[in-house]
């Protein structure tokens, strides 16, 4: 297994357009996390999910933003109506549980022009 | 609502010098993993703390979870460039979410 991968590394579109990005997790790994980053930030929480379920999504979120993991397996994220303020790095993370050690996929760098 | 701060947010030093960056709570963590990252790519996860007073070292890194476990510190000993990067501490919050401190972003100039 070579870790967690997302999918594209690079996006770039136009102001009101959606978006989508996968993420396929460590095949092991039950949770999945949703982050996004800014330039020299730590990463934002954005929502995660144990197997299919979604337990948490942040109150930050507007509406335009969904994450679905429907087989427990890969997840996407989609944003919808992009905005310039959506310009950011999207990060996916997998872990085996609560409280054990997350592994980082590289990113999904979106800019929206 | 459980937080982590991290201090320094920006450090800039010379090659050979020592430095600490560190990440605390007001509240309890049962563990904090630490992180680096470089531009463009994804935290890699360097090392978790789990039990109280624990000491772990990395080489040159060494990482200490506070006796009381809201606190951790990660210090560098002679930097070199080569670790120039954003450094991250993380801890799960009670409801099983994983939060981040808001990063030390190191610079070391050869």
């Amino acid at each position: 297994d070579t870790g967690v991968s997302q999918d594209p590394r690079h996006k770039i579109t136009k102001r009101g357009q959606n978006v989508t990005f996968r993420c396929d997790p460590i095949s092991e790994h039950n949770r999945l996390y949703w982050y996004r980053q800014t330039l020299g930030q730590g990463p934002e929480f954005l929502t995660y999910f144990q197997n299919e379920a979604q337990l948490e999504k942040s109150r930050l979120l507007s509406d335009r933003f969904s994450a679905e993991r429907p087989k427990g397996s890969f997840s996407t994220l989609e944003i919808q109506r992009t905005e310039q303020g959506d310009s950011a790095m999207y990060l996916c993370a997998s872990s085996k549980g609560h409280n054990t050690e997350a592994f980082f996929g590289q990113g999904t760098r979106l800019t929206v022009v | 609502t459980q937080l982590l701060e991290q201090s320094p947010q920006f450090l800039s030093i010379q090659e050979g010098e020592n430095l600490t960056v560190y990440c605390n709570s007001s509240s309890v963590f049962s563990s904090l993993q630490w992180y680096r990252q470089e531009p463009g790519e994804g935290p890699v996860l360097l090392v978790t703390v789990v039990t109280g007073g624990e000491v772990k070292k990395l080489k040159r890194l060494t990482f200490q979870f506070g006796d009381a476990r809201k606190d951790s510190s990660l210090h560098i000993t002679a930097a070199q460039p080569g670790d120039t990067g954003l450094y991250l501490c993380a801890g799960y919050n009670q409801g099983g979410k994983l939060i981040f401190g808001q990063g030390t972003e190191l610079s070391v100039k050869p």
